[in-house]
C-alpha cells in the first residue's frame, strides 16, 4: 500500500545539537510538506516542497531546514537555532502543488523532545 | 482571532448519540478539509468538499460558502470515533497550502 512513512516516531535531542527527521512516501507525489503541531494550536507549516530540489519556507522556518534531492524523500532538520523545538511534527504529500482538487496525505509523525 | 474556528474545543458524548463539529473560517477559499488525528498523533484525510454535502458511512460533511460555515456529523457515534477533528481550508487560487483550526476533541464513551 502507499502512503507517508515517518522516523521514527520519537526523537530525544540534546541541547545545542542538530536532529534530522525522516519522511519517506511511495505515492508519486510531487508535493511534500512539513507541519508543526503545538498543544491548543493548529498545524502550522514549516516548509513545503513543489517538487525535486525546489523548496519554499512556509510560515514558521526559523531554525529548520530541508532538502529535496529525490521526490520520494523530504528529510527535515531541526537546527540548534530552533529555540523551542519540541513539538510534533507531521509530513504530509499531494499529487502536486496547485491541485486544488487532490487532498493532503499524512504521516504519522514524530513527536521531538529536548532532554 | 484565528481564520479558522472550530466548536466545540471538546466533546464528550455517550455511544449511539448523533454528534455535531462545527468549522467557521474568515477567508475565502477553494476547499475545506474535515481530518482526524488518532490518539497516536496520525491523521486521516476523511472529507475534501467545496459545496454541498458528502456522505461516508456514519460521517456526513456538509459546507456554506456563503455562510462560511462547515459541519462534521457523526450518527450513531461509537467509541472508536473519539479522537481529535480538525478542520483545514485551503486558500482560494492556484495553492494547495492548508490553514489549519485547532481540532476539536472527541470522547465517546460507551
Amino acid at each position: 500500500d502507499g502512503g507517508i512513512t515517518q522516523s521514527p516516531k520519537y526523537l530525544f535531542r540534546k541541547e545545542g545539537q542538530n536532529v534530522t527527521l525522516s519522511c519517506e512516501q511511495n505515492l508519486n507525489h510531487d508535493a511534500m510538506y512539513w507541519y508543526r503541531q503545538d498543544p491548543g494550536q493548529g498545524l502550522r507549516l514549516i516548509y513545503y516542497s513543489q517538487i525535486v530540489n525546489d523548496f519554499q519556507k512556509g510560515d514558521i522556518a526559523e531554525g529548520y531546514s530541508v532538502s529535496r534531492e529525490k521526490k520520494e524523500s523530504f528529510p527535515l532538520t531541526v537546527t540548534s537555532a530552533q529555540k523551542n523545538p519540541t513539538a510534533f511534527y507531521l509530513c504530509a504529500s499531494s499529487i502536486r502543488e496547485g491541485r486544488s482538487d487532490q487532498p493532503q496525505h499524512f504521516g504519522d509523525g514524530t513527536r521531538l523532545s529536548i532532554l | 482571532k484565528n481564520e479558522v474556528e472550530q466548536s466545540p474545543q471538546n466533546l464528550t458524548a455517550q455511544e449511539g448519540e448523533f454528534i455535531t463539529i462545527n468549522c467557521s473560517y474568515s477567508v475565502g477559499i477553494s476547499a475545506l478539509h474535515w481530518l482526524q488525528q488518532h490518539p497516536g498523533g496520525g491523521i486521516v484525510s476523511l472529507f475534501m468538499l467545496s459545496s454541498g454535502k458528502k456522505k461516508h458511512g456514519r460521517l456526513i460533511a456538509t459546507i456554506n460558502i456563503q455562510e462560511k460555515h462547515s459541519s462534521l456529523h457523526i450518527t450513531a457515534s461509537h467509541p472508536r470515533d473519539s479522537a481529535v477533528y480538525i478542520c483545514a481550508v485551503r486558500y482560494g487560487g492556484a495553492t494547495n497550502k492548508l490553514i489549519f483550526g485547532t481540532g476539536t476533541l472527541l470522547a465517546v464513551q460507551p
